[in-house]
């Protein structure tokens, strides 16, 4: 069964500050992975996908690496904002086009 | 981008009754939806996958006549919480996968915070 671990669990950092986020998983056997963003009491946001055969994904600030044979992943913040606070999940892709999430990480920039 | 629309985004109702959540696909056609339940400060867990014109999957431990999961159109699933409890109380999320596969990553929807009084 797989399972998903996000450390850190909660992070507060200064506004400005560059980050990074960590995901891993237990079975390297994956289609994809992706990085959502979740605000309180809200839906899911998807930041990146990136596929099991790819080792990053780019959008804007936010670049993520996939390295599979290790089980992890790491979603790397450049530039952090005040907008960019909010629970970080990673999902892993398996068969049957399931997800499964991770525990996720509380992120808090401050002014 | 690909839009998913779930309705209502809020319940509050006696113990006893049945709720009909839906979700839709409002600009792609999805042959798979999934629901998933979350609990406050916990991940998401995935309860089943709707597959349209199919019986829904079911994952370990979901009663499957508590929840009933209705796939009837390619833009739309329905999950009815029947009978609900205090215990039903959580944030449900539906997603949907564009028909077209391969890279498409899932939607999700907005989500329904459903309490049970």
């Amino acid at each position: 069964k797989q399972e998903v671990t996000q450390i850190p669990a909660a992070l507060s950092v200064p506004e400005g500050e560059n980050l990074v986020l960590n995901c891993s998983f237990t079975d390297s056997a994956i289609y994809n992975l992706q990085w959502f963003r979740q605000d309180p009491g809200k839906g899911l946001t998807s930041l990146l996908l990136i596929q099991s055969s790819q080792r990053e994904q780019t959008s804007g600030r936010l670049n993520a690496s996939l390295d599979k044979s290790s089980g992890r992943s790491t979603l790397y913040i450049a530039a952090s904002q005040p907008g960019d606070s909010a629970t970080y999940l990673c999902a892993v892709g398996g068969g049957g086009n399931k997800l499964t999430f991770g525990t996720g990480t509380q992120l808090k920039v401050e002014l | 981008g690909a839009v998913v629309s779930q309705h209502p985004s809020r319940v509050i109702c006696k113990s006893g009754t049945s709720v009909k959540i839906e979700c839709r696909s409002l600009d792609f056609q999805a042959t798979t939806m999934f629901w998933y339940r979350q609990f406050p400060k916990q991940s998401l867990m995935l309860m089943a996958t709707s597959n349209e014109g199919s019986k829904a999957t079911y994952e370990q431990g979901v009663e499957k006549d508590k929840f009933l999961i209705n796939h009837a159109s390619l833009t739309l699933s329905t999950l009815t919480v029947t009978s609900a409890h205090p215990e039903d109380s959580s944030f449900y999320i539906c997603s949907a996968r564009d028909r077209q596969g391969g890279s498409q990553p899932q939607h999700f929807g907005d989500g329904t915070r459903l309490s049970i009084l």
